[in-house]
């Protein structure tokens, strides 16, 4: 079976400083991964695949295939940062289908 | 464009009462879906239809009905509703992508459906 565990429902970190959102799946193929964010009042919207190997906004995400984690770092947190994070895998499958995790909020305070 | 429309943004029902929501796209997307988000849950699939005229069952798609009869629209329909269906439903839309890999979902902005 497919699942994505976020462990965080809520991350709190102040304005300067590192931030790592954990996420974990269980996959036996070879899925991809993505990040999906949620600002408040927009809609949810891709924020990185792994397979593009970009940073966006100052996020990255390294696909662990040994640890099976996708975590999403960040070194110098922004209060434009606090939302809804959701980590989600495809299984490649037809469809585009997405298996998403439970999300996890982070505030960035002042 | 309006990427993803959904129609309506807010409705009540009482139990036992039935209702569809509208996604629309204009982005001649082929796949299309319906989620819904619940607390401590993240978004669960419920239909998706790869194409016109063609839908599937996702992974909590009891007591909902879906219709896919035009390329730029997709149905869910509630027959009966009940309380556990109150929910913030979302649609979204992905092109077909040729190769391995998956495409961007594209989200539309959410019906929040309170059943009593």
């Amino acid at each position: 079976a497919q699942r994505v565990t976020q462990p965080e429902k809520l991350l709190s970190v102040f304005k300067g400083a590192p931030v790592e959102l954990k996420c974990n799946y269980s996959y036996s193929g070879s899925p991809e991964l993505f990040w999906y964010v949620q600002y408040s009042r927009q809609r949810l919207q891709l924020l990185l695949r792994h397979i593009s190997r970009e940073s966006i906004k100052g996020f990255t995400a390294d696909l662990n295939k040994g640890e099976t984690s996708f975590h999403l770092k960040k070194p110098f947190a922004q209060e434009e940062d606090s939302a809804m994070y959701y980590c989600a895998l495809s299984p490649r499958e037809r469809g585009n289908k997405l298996v998403f995790g439970a999300g996890t909020i982070l505030r960035v305070k002042s | 464009n309006a990427g993803v429309t959904q129609t309506p943004k807010f409705r009540v029902l009482k139990t036992g009462q039935s209702m569809t929501l509208l996604c629309a796209q204009d982005m001649n997307h082929e796949y299309m879906y319906w989620y819904r988000q619940d607390p401590g849950m993240g978004l669960r699939l419920i239909h998706y239809s790869v194409g016109e005229g063609t839908t599937a069952k996702g992974e909590v798609p009891d007591g909902y009905n879906v219709s896919r009869l035009k390329k730029q629209n997709f149905l869910l329909g509630l027959e009966s509703a009940a309380p556990s269906q109150t929910s913030v439903y979302f649609c979204a839309s992905s092109y077909l992508k040729s190769g391995s890999s998956t495409d961007t979902q594209y989200f539309g902005p959410g019906t929040r459906l309170t059943v009593l």
